[in-house]
């Protein structure tokens, strides 16, 4: 019930394409769901977050959509570029995460080819 | 720029050998963690801490071990390396707070054992 599932695994779009990232929860009390950004020979960074309150958030050319009663939420890269070439992991925590460790995905490596 | 600091960022070494990865943030966060990054990219929490002279285990064994003798400092010690231990592991850290939740991961060290 702590997994958190990622799909695809893996991921090849042209420049201008849309990817999209799905991720799929079971434990109802999480309650922050963040997404974070790897680059080859860096670590994970935070990219953007959403909480269960609302359906969707933007930043940037980055959107998360959230589905309470699906328990899922997914990613989309508006009009990726090659530089959004990295690894993506999905994460979720509940309540302060001071007290509960963040649950990551297996990652989805996305490729975008120029 | 994060401000958590992993060095070495590689390390070649002989089977047997005692290593000790750092880890050093200078954001005054309580909680700190060590995650081993398979080449496949999953993320496998493996030790943690809530603050000076607090360690845990995580998820995943593992036969290294941490401290936590200052806030800013949370080492990972092997005893005993083998080529088993060969990986890329990641040091992140956190702090309660308003707003944004999440971790700081630092750059990384990829450790090969011969």
């Amino acid at each position: 019930q702590q997994q958190v599932k990622q799909s695809p695994q893996s991921l090849i779009v042209q420049k201008g394409g849309i990817p999209i990232i799905n991720c799929a929860y079971e434990n109802t009390a999480f309650d922050y769901f963040p997404w974070y950004q790897q680059f080859p020979g860096k670590g994970p960074a935070l990219l953007i977050a959403i909480r269960p309150d609302v359906s969707e958030k933007k930043e940037g050319r980055f959107t998360i959509s959230f589905n309470k009663s699906a328990k899922q939420f997914s990613l989309h890269i508006m009009d990726s570029q090659p530089g959004d070439s990295a690894t993506y992991f999905c994460a979720a925590s509940m309540g302060d995460n001071y007290g509960q460790n963040f649950v990551f995905g297996p990652g989805t490596r996305l490729s975008v080819l120029p | 720029e994060a401000d958590i600091y992993q060095t070495p960022r590689y390390l070649v070494i002989g089977t047997g050998k005692k290593i000790t990865l750092e880890c050093s943030q200078t954001m005054g966060h309580d909680k700190m963690y060590w995650y081993q990054q398979d080449p496949g990219m999953e993320l496998h929490l493996i030790h943690y801490s809530y603050g000076v002279n607090s360690t845990e285990k995580g998820d995943l064994s593992s036969e290294s071990t941490v401290s936590r003798i200052r806030t800013e400092h949370f080492p990972l010690t092997l005893e005993s390396a083998r080529p088993s231990h060969t990986s890329q592991y990641l040091c992140a850290s956190s702090a309660p707070g308003q707003g944004v939740r999440g971790y700081t991961f630092g750059s990384g060290t990829r450790l090969t054992v011969v």
